[in-house]
Protein backbone atom coordinates (compact mmCIF):
# COMPACT_ATOMS: atom_id res chain seq x y z
CA UNK A 1 0.00 0.00 0.00
CA UNK A 2 1.45 3.29 -0.77
CA UNK A 3 1.52 5.45 2.34
CA UNK A 4 0.98 8.50 0.22
CA UNK A 5 -0.22 8.51 -3.28
CA UNK A 6 -0.79 11.41 -5.52
CA UNK A 7 -2.74 11.63 -9.52
CA UNK A 8 -1.64 12.10 -11.61
CA UNK A 9 1.96 11.29 -12.39
CA UNK A 10 2.31 13.33 -15.47
CA UNK A 11 -0.05 16.16 -16.25
CA UNK A 12 0.30 18.43 -19.98
CA UNK A 13 -2.20 21.17 -20.53
CA UNK A 14 -2.47 24.61 -22.30
CA UNK A 15 -2.21 27.87 -20.98
CA UNK A 16 -5.12 28.96 -19.51
CA UNK A 17 -6.38 25.81 -18.83
CA UNK A 18 -8.20 24.65 -14.60
CA UNK A 19 -6.79 21.66 -13.74
CA UNK A 20 -6.76 19.46 -10.19
CA UNK A 21 -4.16 17.19 -8.91
CA UNK A 22 -5.35 14.43 -6.44
CA UNK A 23 -3.74 13.44 -2.88
CA UNK A 24 -4.38 10.80 -0.66
CA UNK A 25 -2.53 9.53 2.53
CA UNK A 26 -3.32 6.26 4.76
CA UNK A 27 -1.06 6.88 7.58
CA UNK A 28 -3.27 8.90 9.71
CA UNK A 29 -1.35 11.63 9.91
CA UNK A 30 -3.33 15.00 10.80
CA UNK A 31 -1.08 17.40 8.52
CA UNK A 32 -0.77 17.30 5.00
CA UNK A 33 1.15 19.99 2.23
CA UNK A 34 1.95 20.40 -0.77
CA UNK A 35 5.81 21.28 -2.21
CA UNK A 36 6.72 22.64 -5.56
CA UNK A 37 9.93 21.98 -6.58
CA UNK A 38 11.82 23.72 -9.67
CA UNK A 39 13.99 23.22 -12.53
CA UNK A 40 16.91 23.92 -9.95
CA UNK A 41 15.42 20.98 -7.66
CA UNK A 42 13.93 23.24 -5.01
CA UNK A 43 11.43 22.16 -2.59
CA UNK A 44 9.23 24.85 -1.71
CA UNK A 45 6.39 25.36 0.54
CA UNK A 46 3.25 25.79 -0.77
CA UNK A 47 0.29 24.75 1.71
CA UNK A 48 -0.26 22.57 4.91
CA UNK A 49 -3.79 21.94 6.29
CA UNK A 50 -3.86 20.40 10.19
CA UNK A 51 -7.24 19.06 10.91
CA UNK A 52 -9.22 20.76 7.82
CA UNK A 53 -7.18 24.34 8.29
CA UNK A 54 -4.88 26.27 6.58
CA UNK A 55 -2.02 26.91 8.32
CA UNK A 56 0.61 27.69 5.60
CA UNK A 57 0.51 30.30 2.59
CA UNK A 58 3.61 30.66 1.59
CA UNK A 59 3.03 34.10 -1.02
CA UNK A 60 1.54 31.28 -3.35
CA UNK A 61 -0.69 33.05 -6.64
CA UNK A 62 -4.39 33.03 -5.23
CA UNK A 63 -4.95 30.98 -8.73
CA UNK A 64 -3.86 28.34 -6.39
CA UNK A 65 -6.32 26.64 -3.76
CA UNK A 66 -6.17 23.30 -1.59
CA UNK A 67 -9.22 21.77 -1.02
CA UNK A 68 -9.01 19.01 2.01
CA UNK A 69 -12.85 17.05 1.96
CA UNK A 70 -11.58 15.13 5.05
CA UNK A 71 -8.14 14.58 7.13
CA UNK A 72 -6.64 12.13 4.68
CA UNK A 73 -7.09 14.43 1.37
CA UNK A 74 -5.72 17.72 0.64
CA UNK A 75 -6.25 18.28 -3.42
CA UNK A 76 -4.22 21.27 -5.58
CA UNK A 77 -6.60 23.11 -7.97
CA UNK A 78 -4.66 25.19 -10.16
CA UNK A 79 -6.89 28.64 -12.13
CA UNK A 80 -5.56 29.53 -15.08
CA UNK A 81 -2.23 28.22 -15.50
CA UNK A 82 0.53 29.99 -16.60
CA UNK A 83 3.91 28.16 -18.26
CA UNK A 84 6.00 29.13 -14.98
CA UNK A 85 3.36 26.86 -13.10
CA UNK A 86 5.66 24.24 -14.99
CA UNK A 87 7.08 21.82 -12.24
CA UNK A 88 6.67 18.72 -10.21
CA UNK A 89 4.53 19.01 -7.56
CA UNK A 90 4.52 17.37 -4.25
CA UNK A 91 1.88 16.22 -2.04
CA UNK A 92 3.41 15.09 1.65
CA UNK A 93 2.31 14.24 5.19
CA UNK A 94 2.87 14.48 8.86
CA UNK A 95 1.77 13.68 12.50
CA UNK A 96 2.01 16.75 14.49
CA UNK A 97 2.53 15.78 18.06
CA UNK A 98 5.20 13.33 16.98
CA UNK A 99 8.67 14.43 18.37
CA UNK A 100 11.00 12.65 15.56
CA UNK A 101 9.14 14.75 12.45
CA UNK A 102 9.37 13.65 9.01
CA UNK A 103 7.27 14.18 6.43
CA UNK A 104 6.26 11.32 3.57
CA UNK A 105 6.18 12.72 -0.02
CA UNK A 106 3.92 10.88 -2.78
CA UNK A 107 6.23 10.66 -5.63
CA UNK A 108 5.26 13.85 -7.27
CA UNK A 109 3.44 15.27 -10.41
CA UNK A 110 5.24 16.82 -13.16
CA UNK A 111 3.33 19.61 -14.67
CA UNK A 112 3.77 20.82 -17.98
CA UNK A 113 2.59 23.92 -19.36
CA UNK A 114 2.55 24.33 -23.17
CA UNK B 1 15.52 34.46 5.96
CA UNK B 2 16.23 30.73 6.52
CA UNK B 3 18.65 29.67 3.57
CA UNK B 4 20.06 26.25 3.17
CA UNK B 5 23.08 25.88 0.84
CA UNK B 6 24.63 22.48 -0.34
CA UNK B 7 27.97 21.64 -1.59
CA UNK B 8 28.66 20.12 -3.99
CA UNK B 9 25.84 20.21 -6.37
CA UNK B 10 27.02 16.76 -7.91
CA UNK B 11 29.74 14.40 -6.80
CA UNK B 12 30.88 11.31 -8.93
CA UNK B 13 32.27 8.40 -6.42
CA UNK B 14 33.78 4.91 -7.19
CA UNK B 15 32.22 2.18 -4.91
CA UNK B 16 33.77 2.04 -1.98
CA UNK B 17 35.20 5.84 -2.40
CA UNK B 18 33.97 7.23 0.71
CA UNK B 19 33.52 11.43 1.14
CA UNK B 20 31.00 13.91 2.63
CA UNK B 21 28.40 16.14 1.70
CA UNK B 22 28.19 19.70 3.06
CA UNK B 23 25.16 21.23 4.07
CA UNK B 24 25.27 25.25 5.33
CA UNK B 25 22.32 26.72 6.77
CA UNK B 26 21.10 29.92 8.47
CA UNK B 27 18.38 29.85 10.20
CA UNK B 28 16.69 31.85 13.29
CA UNK B 29 16.90 29.92 16.10
CA UNK B 30 17.35 25.99 14.72
CA UNK B 31 14.70 23.49 15.67
CA UNK B 32 15.92 20.68 13.34
CA UNK B 33 18.07 19.86 10.40
CA UNK B 34 16.72 17.12 8.12
CA UNK B 35 18.14 14.78 5.59
CA UNK B 36 16.25 13.51 2.55
CA UNK B 37 17.19 10.84 -0.32
CA UNK B 38 15.38 11.70 -3.50
CA UNK B 39 15.55 8.54 -6.73
CA UNK B 40 14.66 10.11 -10.00
CA UNK B 41 11.03 10.42 -10.81
CA UNK B 42 9.93 10.24 -7.19
CA UNK B 43 9.73 11.85 -3.60
CA UNK B 44 11.92 12.54 -0.98
CA UNK B 45 12.15 10.01 1.62
CA UNK B 46 13.02 10.46 4.96
CA UNK B 47 16.88 9.80 6.68
CA UNK B 48 17.44 11.59 9.95
CA UNK B 49 16.74 14.11 11.77
CA UNK B 50 19.04 16.47 13.89
CA UNK B 51 18.25 18.59 16.60
CA UNK B 52 21.49 20.13 18.43
CA UNK B 53 24.94 21.07 17.67
CA UNK B 54 27.18 17.58 18.13
CA UNK B 55 24.75 15.27 17.34
CA UNK B 56 25.39 12.23 14.90
CA UNK B 57 22.84 9.70 13.57
CA UNK B 58 23.34 6.21 11.47
CA UNK B 59 21.79 4.62 9.10
CA UNK B 60 23.85 1.65 7.06
CA UNK B 61 26.71 3.52 5.14
CA UNK B 62 25.36 6.83 6.23
CA UNK B 63 26.08 9.47 9.03
CA UNK B 64 24.70 12.65 9.86
CA UNK B 65 26.60 14.88 11.81
CA UNK B 66 25.46 18.66 13.06
CA UNK B 67 27.46 21.87 13.94
CA UNK B 68 25.89 25.15 14.52
CA UNK B 69 26.66 26.33 11.08
CA UNK B 70 26.40 23.45 9.36
CA UNK B 71 25.30 19.60 8.73
CA UNK B 72 27.62 16.74 7.05
CA UNK B 73 26.51 13.73 5.30
CA UNK B 74 29.19 11.13 5.67
CA UNK B 75 28.96 7.96 3.10
CA UNK B 76 31.57 5.23 3.69
CA UNK B 77 32.38 2.97 1.33
CA UNK B 78 29.45 3.99 -1.13
CA UNK B 79 27.52 1.14 -3.08
CA UNK B 80 26.23 2.08 -6.41
CA UNK B 81 22.82 1.67 -5.20
CA UNK B 82 23.27 4.94 -2.85
CA UNK B 83 23.26 6.83 -6.22
CA UNK B 84 20.49 9.35 -5.52
CA UNK B 85 20.02 12.79 -4.87
CA UNK B 86 20.39 14.17 -1.06
CA UNK B 87 18.38 16.97 0.05
CA UNK B 88 19.43 19.15 3.80
CA UNK B 89 16.20 21.04 5.28
CA UNK B 90 15.96 23.31 8.21
CA UNK B 91 12.81 23.99 10.35
CA UNK B 92 12.96 27.71 12.55
CA UNK B 93 12.25 27.20 15.79
CA UNK B 94 9.71 30.17 14.75
CA UNK B 95 8.26 27.66 12.04
CA UNK B 96 7.42 24.74 14.65
CA UNK B 97 3.63 25.54 14.51
CA UNK B 98 3.76 25.87 10.78
CA UNK B 99 5.23 22.94 10.15
CA UNK B 100 7.44 24.61 7.07
CA UNK B 101 10.99 23.12 6.09
CA UNK B 102 13.59 24.80 4.19
CA UNK B 103 15.15 22.95 1.43
CA UNK B 104 18.66 23.24 -0.08
CA UNK B 105 18.76 22.27 -3.86
CA UNK B 106 20.60 19.00 -3.34
CA UNK B 107 23.96 17.06 -4.17
CA UNK B 108 23.35 14.18 -6.89
CA UNK B 109 25.48 11.38 -5.78
CA UNK B 110 26.23 8.98 -8.54
CA UNK B 111 28.64 6.12 -7.52
CA UNK B 112 29.98 3.84 -10.05
CA UNK B 113 31.17 0.06 -10.02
Amino acid sequence: DTAVSQTPKYLVTQMGNDKSIKCEQNLGHDTMYWYKQDSKKFLKIMFSYNNKELIINETVPNRFSPKSPDKAHLNLHINSLELGDSAVYFCASSQVDRANEKLFFGSGTQLSVL
Amino acid sequence: EDQVTQSPEALRLQEGESSSLNCSYTVSGLRGLFWYRQDPGKGPEFLFTLYSAGEEKEKERLKATLTKKESFLHITAPKPEDSATYLCAVQALEDTGRRALTFGSGTRLQVQP
